[in-house]
């Protein structure tokens, strides 16, 4: 079975502060990760996602994350935060099988104060 | 161009009634995928769409759930006898490929529709 937790709920953080959105996942075999963002009213927008190679990806609006196969994390990383970046963020993970499904956490509500 | 479009965007139905829920994908797309998201959670899978073939169902929650895909581009997605539990947003995407290359291809997501049963 495949699993991904995000586990905080809401996220609160400075404009201009650093920010990070943790997720942790289980699956067997090689992972596939991503992260979406949900703006109210509005459907996922993808961001970034880890197939292979550099654990570290970059993604849009000035997002990274970094995949740490020991720990089984996939945290959602941006060095300066904007108040626009307030929304709710998904991980999701899939195993790599064509038969597998995309598997989504709860969300976490990322909330950037001026 | 234009990305995944749903409509409507809001339905309000009576407990019993019938809905049918629209979803254009990006032009091309061949992979189809409906999601419902309940309040406070992530979406869950409910049924995939390769062209028109429905190569996986198992997401659908009832046999009260119905999807179809007749011609490989627009989808429909129909709950009969819609309940209270079925209150949630339901989210279409699409992939330009066949979702058979182990899962990796971004899916592009539409807005939704809120499906609210009184």
């Amino acid at each position: 079975a495949q699993s991904v937790a995000q586990p905080e709920d809401q996220v609160n953080v400075a404009e201009g502060n650093p920010l990070t959105v943790k997720c942790t996942y289980s699956v067997s075999g090689n992972p596939y990760l991503f992260w979406y963002v949900q703006y109210p009213n509005r459907g996922l927008q993808f961001l970034l996602k880890y197939i292979t190679g550099d654990n570290l990806v970059k993604g849009s609006y000035g997002f990274e994350a970094e995949f740490n196969k020991s720990q089984t994390s996939f945290h959602l990383k941006k060095p300066s935060a904007l108040v626009s970046d307030s929304a709710l963020y998904f991980c999701a993970v899939r195993r790599y099988s064509s038969a597998s499904k995309i598997i989504f956490g709860s969300g976490t509500r990322l909330s950037i104060r001026p | 161009g234009a990305g995944v479009s749903q409509s409507p965007r809001y339905k309000v139905a009576k407990r019993g009634q019938d809905v049918a829920l629209r979803c254009d994908p990006i032009s091309g797309h061949v992979s189809l995928f409906w999601y419902q998201q309940a309040l406070g959670q992530g979406p869950e899978f409910l049924t995939y769409f390769q062209n028109e073939a429905q190569l996986d169902k198992s997401g659908l929650p009832s046999d009260r759930f119905f999807a179809e895909r007749p011609e490989g581009s627009v989808s429909t997605l129909k709950i009969q006898r819609t309940q209270q539990e079925d209150s949630a947003v339901y989210l279409c995407a699409s992939t330009p490929s066949p979702d058979n290359r182990g899962g990796k291809e971004t899916q592009y997501f539409g807005p939704g529709t809120r499906l609210l049963v009184l």
